[in-house]
């Protein structure tokens, strides 16, 4: 049981290109996540889904694009990667259960854009 | 006004002492409240839940006050392993999208 697995750990991009970081579960969790957090900065959403096929956009949406074909598989397009982009990205997972929905997170992807 | 809101610290304290810190949240219809802890350059993980009636786990100690809409995390015994970020974790509305703050710093020193 791997838990949340992300991929790459570490990128560098050029202004402008394009890339897609991945994110899958063995958990067989509903919802799915993908967070940013900078430096000194709380987690911010990006992206979330509540099941396969179902995706909503978070607090940061733009510049970004999700898809949800499969309950484990959460991927995270960006595409004309700016700087403002440069961050660290945690995809995350979790399982309702009433009150209870801890998130399962990945060990993230340190992205930079230069 | 940002949806949690914590003092970042540095909290600096010896090894064996006592430390507490507070968030703030802002939508009074919050219903679900946690901390996370983050260590350095490492993935969130839950450090525990908090309950309406306060709970315990261990050495820390979390509460709720609703009225004045703040959560609290007291430490004792401090261990040199406890040195982490601290993060204020609600709710915000119907759906299961969680708030985070940005994290109280802790250092416990030997």
């Amino acid at each position: 049981n791997a838990g949340v697995t992300q991929t790459p750990k570490f990128r560098i991009l050029k202004i402008g290109q394009s890339m897609t970081l991945q994110c899958t579960q063995d958990m067989n969790h509903n919802y799915m996540y993908w967070y940013r957090q900078d430096p000194g900065m709380g987690l911010k959403l990006i992206y979330y889904s509540v099941g396969a096929g179902i995706t909503d956009k978070g607090e940061v949406p733009n510049g970004y694009n999700v898809s949800r074909s499969t309950t484990e598989d959460f991927p995270l397009r960006l595409e004309l990667a700016a700087p403002s982009q440069t961050s660290v990205y945690f995809c995350a997972s979790s399982i309702i259960a009433g009150t209870a929905y801890e998130q399962y997170f990945g060990p993230g992807t340190r992205l930079t854009v230069t | 006004r940002k949806e949690v809101e914590q003092d970042p610290g540095p909290f600096n304290v010896p090894e064996g002492a006592t430390v507490a810190f507070n968030c703030t949240y802002s939508n009074s219809a919050s219903q679900s409240f946690f901390w996370y802890r983050q260590d350095c350059r490492k993935e969130p993980k839950l450090l525990m839940s908090v309950y309406s009636s306060g709970n315990e786990d261990g050495r820390f100690t979390a509460q709720l006050n609703r009225a004045s809409q703040y959560i609290s995390l007291l430490i004792r015994d401090s261990k040199l392993s406890d040195s982490a970020t601290y993060l204020c974790v609600v709710n915000v509305g119907d759906d299961y999208k969680l708030s985070f703050g940005a994290g109280t710093t802790v250092t416990v020193r030997a």
